[in-house]
């Protein structure tokens, strides 16, 4: 299970943090993602963090804003937002990648996903 | 490249058979997974690699992919697989991720 917290409505250029909460399953074993949906939009893909916290990689539209780290003693996973802007605003989902190798191919796939988390931006 | 292009939308006739299909340079080296999401609701995913159900999800829904073409194949469509449909891969450079646009699927 992966629970969402943090959201809320700020104005732009502020920063907020938001947490994602597993349970249920060993934490540091996944690589877990960060998904976002604008109001009556499609899903965005905002980040990754490898389930040892090292790797990390960012969509082009929140590199250099957003960061995303892990703490794995406390199954927790954050996105540290900064210079909020209001095409950020939206629903942030985090979801646990599950992956294998099919005919030399990775597989990869979100389950589960939180239930999300809302995120304003106006001023 | 770092797209996918899917269909805005899609009907089907109760009882019918459609496909639902996904586009990206990147699906020649990259398997795709397919999510459905209702209104209100966080998505869930229905198929992934060549062709994987996870457990719950009906055995109408299948997968396929040809050359730089996904697809998701509903087959005997239902009122309730009425939904939006969203396509998942990596971009050619493998690390960043990308989803389609997705599908709006109406069940007439």
């Amino acid at each position: 299970q992966l629970v969402e917290s943090g959201g809320d409505m700020v104005q732009p250029g502020r920063s907020l943090r938001l947490s994602c909460a597993a349970s249920g399953f060993t934490f540091r074993n996944y690589a877990i993602h960060w998904v976002r949906q604008a109001p009556g939009q499609g899903l965005e893909w905002v980040a990754l963090i490898s389930d040892d916290g090292i790797g990390k990689y960012y969509a082009d539209s929140v590199k250099g804003r957003f960061t995303i780290s892990r703490d794995n003693s406390k199954n927790t996973l954050y996105l540290q937002m900064n210079s909020l802007r209001p095409e950020d605003a939206a629903i942030y989902y985090c979801a646990r990648e599950t992956f294998t190798i099919f005919r030399g191919v990775d597989v990869n796939w979100f389950d589960p996903w939180g239930q999300g988390t809302l995120v304003t931006v106006c001023s | 490249s770092s797209e996918l292009t899917q269909d805005p939308a899609v009907s089907v006739a109760l009882g019918q058979t459609v496909r639902i299909t996904c586009r990206g340079d990147s699906l020649r080296d990259y398997y795709a997974s397919w999510y459905q999401q209702k209104p209100g609701q966080a998505p869930v995913v229905v198929i992934f690699g060549e062709n994987n159900r996870p457990s719950g999800i009906p055995d109408r829904f299948s997968g396929s992919t040809s050359g730089n073409t996904a697809s998701l194949t509903i087959t005997g469509a239902q009122a309730e697989d009425e939904a939006d449909y969203y396509c998942y891969s990596r971009d050619t450079s493998g690390n960043i991720r990308v989803f389609g646009g997705g599908t709006k699927l109406a069940v007439l």
